[in-house]
């Protein structure tokens, strides 16, 4: 079974550049979340898909970063102006959802932002 | 707001030593427990997890007893080998449910021989 996939995995931009990240989660999960995780601290949750719908976008800063999901399968995360503050690691994850409130995420490698 | 806290690395320990790993946590109600790990070059993959007072979860060796009277969910194993070098994260989950996950800031192992 092929794991969720992210690209790119290295991105170098300077500020106020534009960004975009791919995920393609595991093949029939229907829940993608979108985590970031700046250096020396633990994953933070940006978003949350339930197939095309968002579940929760509470702590995603929607002045600048956006992410969607059109279909229900893919996703993709945009930053739009870049800030120093948005580099770090974003990683995608997936879950089914007969395993819904379990806690089993399954992470891509992620795809690491350097803003310059 | 959910939070945790676990023990700052990295941790070097010598091949077949004893390994804690230190998880507190605050939250309201119930939620359930988790220990992701990460090693070199791969994603964050669940460990074990818990999801109620003094239940153990457990897995490749590592143990961990969801502990309500003292917030804590402790990382174990009796002897390390080189191959638990990775970045260990505690986590919890919102008890209302949907998995989300608020993570720990990670503790680096580091296992020599």
């Amino acid at each position: 079974e092929a794991g969720v996939a992210q690209s790119p995995r290295y991105k170098i931009i300077e500020k106020r550049q534009s960004v975009a990240f791919w995920c393609n989660p595991i093949s029939g999960h229907a829940t993608l979340y979108w985590y970031q995780q700046i250096l020396g601290q633990g994953p933070k949750l940006l978003i949350q898909f339930q197939n095309n719908g968002v579940v929760d976008d509470s702590q995603l800063p929607k002045d600048r970063f956006s992410a969607e999901r059109l279909k229900g399968v893919d996703s993709t995360l945009k930053i739009q102006p870049a800030k120093l503050e948005d580099s770090a690691v974003y990683l995608c994850a997936s879950s089914s959802s007969d395993r819904a409130n379990t806690g089993e995420l399954f992470f891509g490698e992620g795809s690491r932002l350097t803003v310059l | 707001g959910n939070s945790v806290t676990q023990m700052e690395g990295p941790v070097t320990l010598s091949e077949e030593a004893f390994l804690t790993i230190n998880c507190t946590y605050t939250a309201t109600g119930y939620p359930s427990l988790f220990w992701y790990v990460q090693y070199p070059g791969e994603g964050l993959q669940l460990l074990l997890k818990a999801t109620k007072a003094d239940d153990k979860g457990s897995n490749k060796g590592f143990e961990a007893t969801y502990r309500k009277e003292t917030t804590s969910f402790h990382l174990e194993k009796g002897s390390v080998q080189v191959s638990d070098s990775a970045v260990y994260f505690c986590a919890l989950s919102d008890p209302g449910g949907g998995n989300k996950l608020t993570f720990g800031t990670g503790t680096q192992l580091k296992v020599e021989l």
